[in-house]
């Protein structure tokens, strides 16, 4: 089983548009971390945020917003009023505090069309 | 320079050839890793690299071979490609390889493999 899900493998929006990545995670861990990285065209990874597995509380800076909730295991990102600069693959991980214990998921693929 | 570099960016290789790409960090970091990112596959590990010593070793083949000389430095050498290891190859570093932080990511390598 996937440590990781991300069930949309690609999402279209049209600019201004809200919308909401979804991630799924899986661990027996008490103690884990919760990453989101955006990579653009260009191919390089980029960190957004890190969340750790006591801290439930949202989180949102600038347009971006992050919903962590335990008791569905889930860690879903929301970009509002989207924009074309937003489009590209975004990935979600979990870290069950181990160097080899650092999954992905598959990734989400935003087009934002102006 | 900073954040972490990888040269080459792109490279077309046949399968009796021997190459090596480069990373370099410039930001104090105490891990590397190597991953592998294909077509519609999410992100593999490869390697591992805490303080200089190879912690990690997904199952990799042994025509890929990471060297890491010192802490900012990290090669992947290759030698008797398969087609099917044509794919962007990501170096990444953090602090430590505790999985308690998070990781930056280079620009990757795109590698084609004839």
């Amino acid at each position: 089983a996937q440590k990781v899900t991300q069930a949309q493998t690609e999402i279209s929006v049209v600019e201004k548009e809200d919308v909401t990545l979804d991630c799924v995670y899986e661990t027996r861990d008490t103690t884990y971390y919760l990453f989101w990285y955006k990579q653009p065209p260009s191919g390089e990874l980029v960190f957004l945020i890190r969340r750790n597995s006591f801290d439930e509380q949202n989180e949102i800076s600038g347009r971006y917003s992050w919903n962590f909730q335990k008791s569905t295991s889930s860690f879903n990102f929301t970009i509002t009023a989207s924009q074309v600069v937003d489009s590209a693959v975004y990935f979600c991980a979990l870290s069950e505090l181990n160097f080899n214990k650092f999954y992905f998921g598959s990734g989400t693929k935003l087009n934002v069309k102006p | 320079e900073t954040g972490v570099t990888q040269t080459p960016r792109h490279l077309v290789m046949g399968m009796t050839n021997k190459k090596s790409l480069k990373c370099e960090q410039h930001l104090g970091h105490n891990a590397m890793y190597w991953y592998k990112q294909s077509a519609k596959k999410p992100l593999e590990l490869m390697f591992v690299y805490s303080l200089e010593e190879r912690v990690e070793n997904n199952s990799v083949p042994s025509r890929f071979s990471p060297e890491c000389p010192n802490s900012s430095h990290l090669f992947l050498h290759l030698h008797t490609l398969q087609p099917e290891d044509s794919a962007l190859y990501l170096c990444a570093s953090s602090q430590d390889g505790t999985g308690f932080y998070e990781q930056f990511f280079g620009p990757g390598t795109r590698l084609t493999v004839l």
